[in-house]
């Protein structure tokens, strides 16, 4: 009974490569995410989606490229992987869309993360 | 822009000793507060938060925080800590009136040893 599930939970590629990480919440939540917590352990937001329309896109090179084919999944994909992308990617979930009143003390529900190494 | 600090990077500290970690933010309208947890191997998961109404909050597993406004802090307590405490720590901001988007802060480590 995960609630937020990633797979995989670890990949290692080599430089150039595509690669794709997915992610499936339970909760019948409406708002999900994309944080990438880098060396340091910074937790930053990459993408939001509210009912599959993306509302967040931070400055995240285009070649990340989220997808929401339904409430309940989003999937990130990868282009041309550099070595900077190495990092721990968290998908999260979320009742309500930050950018409403519900959305006042947004719980944040992770998953369990995906560590991509890039050699 | 909203930032987070958390000071203690690493905190090292033997079973019933006392715990506080630090958490300020630099924004200076109504924030909401939140620590995080991640124990080793598993997700991040809520430990506890603050909206509004008593600034001292209290969360699972015997921790709590006070919010004091004056100083924009949110500092993180127990009284006694257990080795099962081990875990990463994270404090986040999120913005009345804004978007509702978190900032964490880098996180504290704490060890603790049995």
């Amino acid at each position: 009974d995960t609630a937020v599930s990633q797979t995989p939970k670890y990949l290692v590629t080599q430089m150039g490569n595509d690669k794709s990480i997915k992610c499936e919440q339970n909760l019948g939540h409406d708002t999900m995410y994309w944080y990438k917590q880098d060396s340091k352990k910074f937790l930053k937001i990459m993408f939001s989606y509210n009912n599959k329309e993306l509302i967040i896109n931070e400055t995240v090179p285009n070649r990340f490229s989220p997808k929401s084919p339904d409430k309940a999944h989003l999937n990130l994909h990868i282009n041309s992987l550099e070595l900077g992308d190495s990092a721990v990617y968290f998908c999260a979930s979320s009742q309500a869309s930050p950018y409403t009143e519900r959305g006042v003390g947004n719980e944040q529900f992770f998953g369990p993360g995906t560590r991509l190494t890039v050699l | 822009a909203q930032s987070v600090s958390q000071h203690n990077h690493h905190v090292i500290l033997s079973e019933a000793a006392s715990l506080e970690l630090g958490c300020n933010y630099s924004y200076g309208g109504t924030v909401n507060l939140f620590w995080y947890v991640q124990y080793p191997g598993q997700h991040l998961q809520l430990l506890l938060k603050y909206f509004s109404g008593d600034p001292l909050v209290k969360g699972i597993k015997g921790f709590e925080a006070e919010f004091i406004k004056s100083k924009f802090s949110f500092n993180l307590r127990k009284p006694s800590v257990q080795w099962s405490d081990t875990a990463e720590y994270f404090c986040a901001v999120t913005r009345s009136g804004g978007s509702y988007i978190p900032t964490f802060g880098r996180g504290t480590s704490l060890i603790v040893h049995p």
